[in-house]
């Protein structure tokens, strides 16, 4: 089945820097990418998502490229700031398929 | 609408005892999910509904597990003869579409079992 590796565990930034956390899966029918923000006592919640067909997509101040052939993707935010400070998941998914395989996630923090 | 709500948002049960979980999706949403997140880890995939129809179970959901969504609305998960190892978030998500895009979670159950 799939297998998603998330690189790093924890990242901590100055405020206004940019951060970038990497994912990698195994198999390479999985098309579909979302990643997710998880806060303290709050369910992970959506911020993008990128499918095989796309190798990059920008929302504001976030980012996510996907490299199909190395079967990897990362998240670029820039400009950070301290309400970014929060848990950060990966996921992968196959097509048809309704399961989101996730990353071990990235506990981000942002240094005023 | 206000989101996919979960209840109760903590629950600490000892050891032996049954739990029951309940999750109301967005309404107009016919897909509905089950997760498990332990401490430290991403969510882990345990069942799928379509409408009231359970669709997928992963091997995760052990025969103390079991699920239902009755009338396609809300569903419930409930976990028999609790043990230690059953302390975890579970989330529940719902879709208004096909594949695994445009989940929403909830917030979660907490369960402790001491």
């Amino acid at each position: 089945g799939e297998n998603v590796e998330q690189h790093p565990s924890t990242l901590s930034v100055q405020e206004g820097d940019s951060a970038v956390i990497k994912c990698t899966y195994s198999d390479s029918a999985s098309n579909y990418f979302p990643w997710y923000k998880q806060e303290l006592g709050k369910g992970p919640q959506l911020i993008i998502d990128i499918r095989s067909n796309v190798g990059e997509k920008k929302d504001q101040r976030i980012a996510v490229t996907l490299n199909k052939t190395a079967k990897h993707f990362s998240l670029h935010i820039t400009e950070t700031q301290p309400e970014d400070s929060a848990v950060y998941f990966c996921a992968a998914s196959m097509s048809g398929a309704q399961k989101l395989v996730f990353g071990q996630g990235t506990r981000l923090t942002i240094n005023p | 609408d206000t989101g996919v709500s979960q209840d109760p948002r903590h629950k600490i049960t000892k050891r032996g005892q049954n739990v029951t979980f309940r999750c109301d999706p967005i309404s107009e949403h016919n897909r509905l999910y089950w997760y498990r997140q332990t401490l430290g880890q991403g969510p882990e995939f345990l069942t799928y509904f379509q409408n009231e129809a359970q669709l997928e179970k992963s091997r995760l959901l052990s025969d103390r597990f079991s699920a239902e969504r009755p009338k396609g609305s809300f569903s419930t998960l409930e976990i028999q003869r609790t043990e230690q190892g059953d302390s975890a978030m579970y989330l529940c998500a719902s879709s208004p579409r096909t594949g695994a895009n445009g989940y929403t979670f909830g917030s979660g159950t907490r369960l402790t079992v001491v």
